[in-house]
């Protein structure tokens, strides 16, 4: 069984704050790491991949993976209102396409 | 770039019904991969198609089918509908299968069984 793991939240922060959100995952033959951003009523939209051990920088967004510890992160600087939405962690291997889903994080950023 | 397109985006169907779902994937890209999202089962893989073929499957019933057609685009089908089955079903489309590769999904088709 390949197990995605995540703090269902919720999580708030205040607006400009650093919002941390965590995943850990069973499978040690993943490869792919990715994060999902979806808001209510809305499909899944990628914001960040990560493949190598280490921190992945986009903007406000920065993606940390640690394949010692099956630990992926994903920190949201300055965060906004409208940063406020379920962030889902997901994970593959190599072979095939398939992705397994963390059950997402909710995250509220109060103004 | 146009994103992957999925119709019809809401349907309601009735016990014992069949439905049959559809997706674009975005222009060169060769995989599709459908989900089934509910919220107390969170994103459930279904299966992905490249190249016409499906190459992987999750825990679904043999009830939900699919195919994909030469120009990429896939169909879905679920037979036998029951009330368990209403959820949102997205499709995500890949360049390629395999290796490191990002996926990116469509809209999604609301299915509200009754």
């Amino acid at each position: 069984q390949k197990e995605v793991e995540q703090n269902s939240g919720p999580l708030s922060v205040p607006e400009g704050a650093i919002a941390s959100l965590n995943c850990t995952y069973s499978d040690r033959g993943s490869q792919s790491f990715f994060w999902y951003r979806q808001y209510s009523g809305k499909s899944p939209e990628l914001i960040m991949s990560i493949y190598s051990n280490g921190d992945k920088e986009d903007g406000r967004f920065t993606a940390q993976l640690n394949k010692a510890s099956q630990y992926v992160s994903l920190l949201i600087r300055d965060s906004q209102p409208s940063d406020s939405a379920t962030y889902l962690c997901a994970v593959k291997t190599n072979t095939g396409n398939q992705f397994y889903f963390g059950t997402g994080t909710s995250l509220t950023v109060i103004p | 770039k146009a994103g992957v397109t999925q119709t019809p985006r809401y349907l309601i169907k009735t016990r014992g019904q069949q439905v049959t779902l559809s997706c674009s994937p975005i222009s060169g890209h060769r995989s599709v991969s459908w989900y089934q999202q509910t919220p107390g089962q969170g994103l459930q893989f279904l299966f992905e198609y490249f190249s016409e073929t499906q190459r992987n499957k999750g825990n679904f019933p043999g009830r939900f089918s699919g195919r994909q057609f030469s120009n990429s685009r896939s169909e879905m089908n679920v037979s036998t509908l029951e009330l368990g089955d209403s959820a949102l079903y997205l499709c995500a489309s890949s360049p390629r299968t395999g290796g490191f590769n990002e996926q990116y999904f469509g809209p999604g088709t609301r299915l509200t069984v009754t």
